[in-house]
């Protein structure tokens, strides 16, 4: 089946540094990508998305872009802010599976000042 | 614009109480609705999903249920809840726009059984 693996955090960094977070998938066929945010009690956020190969999805300084090749869709901010402390998620859909999102585990992220 | 609705947003429940949160949809015509759990400190789990008023598939067995009373409706039951029922409980709804079939999730409700 589907399967989305995403570093496990907590990532610390310091303001204005550079954000990475890897994201692999399993899946059958040609999925869909997302990635959101999940800031402290809130819901899900779309952050990003990519529907085929190369396509980069950005948002608000944050970039993926879908590597089939690599099977990955890492996500990267050049110069993160304290705003940007959040629990992140990869995911896939595919059709395969009836268009039902397969989630990672999350990566919480904490930026100090 | 579409928003989606969910309340409460904070409950707190005696085990063996039942249980009924509510979701709704604007701005939208048949939208697939989906329920998910987020236990403290985890991924989410799919509980249900719905492709139309009265249609139900669930992905996990459970104490749990759900309805669609009406085309922009979600409702998540249970007759008695379990301490294990605990978490924050978030409802998506999608369309098959461009092709592409992506989920907007609404605020949540967090739910907390003693």
């Amino acid at each position: 089946g589907d399967s989305v693996t995403q570093m496990e955090g907590p990532v610390t960094l310091s303001e204005e540094a550079f954000l990475t977070i890897n994201c692999t998938y399993t899946a059958t066929g040609y999925p869909s990508l997302f990635w959101y945010v999940q800031y402290p009690g809130e819901g899900l956020q779309l952050l990003l998305k990519a529907t085929k190969a190369d396509d980069k999805g950005s948002n608000k300084g944050f970039e993926a872009t879908y590597r089939k090749e690599t099977t990955s869709f890492h996500l990267e901010k050049g110069s993160v802010q304290v705003s940007d402390s959040a629990v992140y998620f990869c995911a896939l859909s595919s059709k395969a599976a009836g268009n039902k999102l397969t989630f990672g585990g999350g990566t919480r992220v904490l930026v100090k000042p | 614009s579409q928003t989606i609705h969910q309340w409460p947003a904070t409950l707190v429940q005696p085990v063996g109480s039942p249980l009924s949160l509510e979701c709704t949809v604007e701005g939208t015509s048949n939208p697939n609705l989906y329920w998910y759990r987020q236990a403290a400190g985890r991924g989410l789990q799919l509980l249900f999903y719905s492709v139309g008023i009265g249609q139900i598939s669930s992905e996990v067995p459970q104490n749990l249920s759900a309805s669609r009373p009406q085309d922009r409706q979600f409702i998540l039951s249970s007759k008695k809840l379990l301490l294990s029922d605990s978490g924050f409980y978030l409802c998506a709804w999608s369309s098959f726009a461009g092709g592409t079939d992506t989920q907007y999730f609404g605020p949540g409700t967090r739910l907390t059984v003693l």
